[in-house]
């Protein structure tokens, strides 16, 4: 049975990076048919999609985050992991990595972190 | 805003059948077959109820049903049982770079 788990800070100053990282277990990162993502939800709102990566490195974001995110994997950790830089108090939510087949079906969901950007 | 439009709630009876709507445009629900619907408890992370507009994935009752005209995709729960109260979210396909796009959230309440 595949499973992911998010890990990283829980806490994050204003205006610093946020970084987190999603273990893959149970199965290989390094598959075509799939792209691993990460999605967060602020408290009390919806699911919003930040961005996917391949396991050869093919990056996709969310254009109203683009400029903040990077994705990268590390495939020999079997992990990615998730930078959004000059975070604010908005970025506060609980962040979940995904995994994603053909079509951004998300079968497989990490139980989620919350991390809260707080001085 | 979310990039999908649902309903903020719907209610039903035990027993009954409900439909929650999920709204794009043509260049997501409209344009492709890969509509997905999530749920999620309090607390909880998603869990995937259809996925591909009409499948069901292993272990999910199949009072769970899925659909999609034009631009919307709907997603009908008949039977309806106390333990199907929670949030449901759609999510879309919509382009090689945006690839999943999602609605706001749904929140079903079993009277």
């Amino acid at each position: 049975q595949l499973q992911l788990q998010e890990s990283g800070p829980g806490l994050v100053k204003p205006s610093e990076t946020l970084s987190l990282t999603c273990t893959v277990s149970g199965g290989s990162i390094s598959s075509s048919s799939h792209h691993w993502g990460w999605i967060r939800q602020p408290p009390g709102k919806g699911l919003e999609w930040l961005g996917s990566i391949y396991y050869s490195g093919s990056t996709y974001y969310n254009p109203s985050l683009k400029s903040r995110v990077t994705i990268s994997v590390d495939t020999s950790k079997n992990q990615f992991s998730l930078r959004l830089s000059s975070v604010t108090a908005a970025d506060t939510a609980v962040y979940y990595c995904a995994r994603f087949r053909t079509g951004s079906t998300g079968d497989y969901w990490g139980q989620g972190t919350l991390v809260t950007v707080s001085s | 805003q979310s990039a999908l439009t649902q309903p903020a709630s719907v209610s039903g009876s035990p027993g009954q059948s409900i439909t929650i709507s999920c709204t794009g445009t043509s260049s997501d629900i409209g344009g492709y077959n890969f509509v997905s619907w999530y749920q999620q408890h309090p607390g909880k992370a998603p869990k995937l109820m259809i996925y591909e507009v009409t499948n069901r994935p292993s272990g999910v009752p199949d009072r769970f049903s899925g659909s999609k005209s034009g631009n919307m995709a709907s997603l009908t729960i008949s039977g309806l049982q106390a333990e199907d109260e929670a949030v449901y979210f759609c999510s879309s396909f919509a382009s090689s770079t945006t690839v999943v796009v999602f609605g706001g959230g749904t929140k079903v309440t079993v009277l």
